[in-house]
């Protein structure tokens, strides 16, 4: 059970470079989210989708689109790279609780991002 | 505001102390809460949910004060493997967003 996967794991940009990450989840979950976490910021939200065709602003969104065409990926999209984009991504996903009591985020393994 | 603020730590402790950590919550539509534990360049894993209750597994104890907005998490019998940061998390069901303390660092010494 694959869970949540993001690609790459690792990546070096230089400043005004593009790229997209890549996440993937195989739980059949309808939210799923971006996050990025920098030294003593901790998580912060940066687009998520509450289903497949919709995509939402959080926290941090400047700089980076997303697309959710399929239910199990969920893209973040990086137009023009900036210094100030290095950190690592986090990607998850999360069922709708419903009578399900608690739900959870479940997380990939992240990706490092160098952007120089 | 921050929507969730923890104490950063570090706390160093020795093997077999017993640990608290505190955080608080400032929206009071929150409705789901939890512990998170992530080890160094790791993605973060689901440690426990929290109760109004308050539940335990095993050594780790949760409790959740919706009053005083407050959730905290005990450690007993620290093992060198808890060593990790260890962070506080709340879910406002409105979009089913999740929000992250900043985390407390946790390093249990032999």
């Amino acid at each position: 059970n694959a869970g949540v996967t993001q690609t790459p794991k690792f990546r070096v940009l230089k400043t005004g470079q593009s790229m997209t990450l890549l996440c993937a989840q195989d739980m059949n979950h309808e939210y799923m989210y971006w996050y990025r976490q920098d030294p003593g910021m901790g998580l912060r939200l940066i687009h998520y989708s509450v289903g497949e065709g919709t995509t939402a602003k959080g926290e941090v969104p400047d700089g980076y689109n997303v697309s959710r065409l399929k239910k199990q990926n969920f893209l973040l999209g990086l137009e023009s790279a900036a210094p100030s984009q290095t950190s690592v991504y986090f990607c998850a996903s999360s069922y709708e609780a419903g009578g399900r009591g608690n739900t959870e985020a479940f997380f990939g393994q992240g990706t490092r991002l160098t952007v120089v | 505001r921050k929507e969730v603020e923890q104490d950063p730590g570090p706390f160093n402790v020795p093997e077999g102390a017993t640990v608290a950590f505190n955080c608080t919550y400032s929206n009071s539509a929150s409705q789901s809460f939890f512990w998170y534990r992530q080890d160094c360049r790791k993605e973060p894993k689901l440690l426990m949910s929290v109760y109004s209750s308050g539940n335990e597994d095993g050594r780790f104890t949760a409790q959740l004060n919706r009053a005083s907005q407050y959730i905290s998490l005990l450690i007993r019998d620290s093992k060198l493997s808890d060593s990790a940061t260890y962070l506080c998390v709340v879910n406002t069901r409105v979009g089913n967003q999740f929000y992250f303390g900043t985390g407390t660092s946790l390093t249990v010494i032999p």
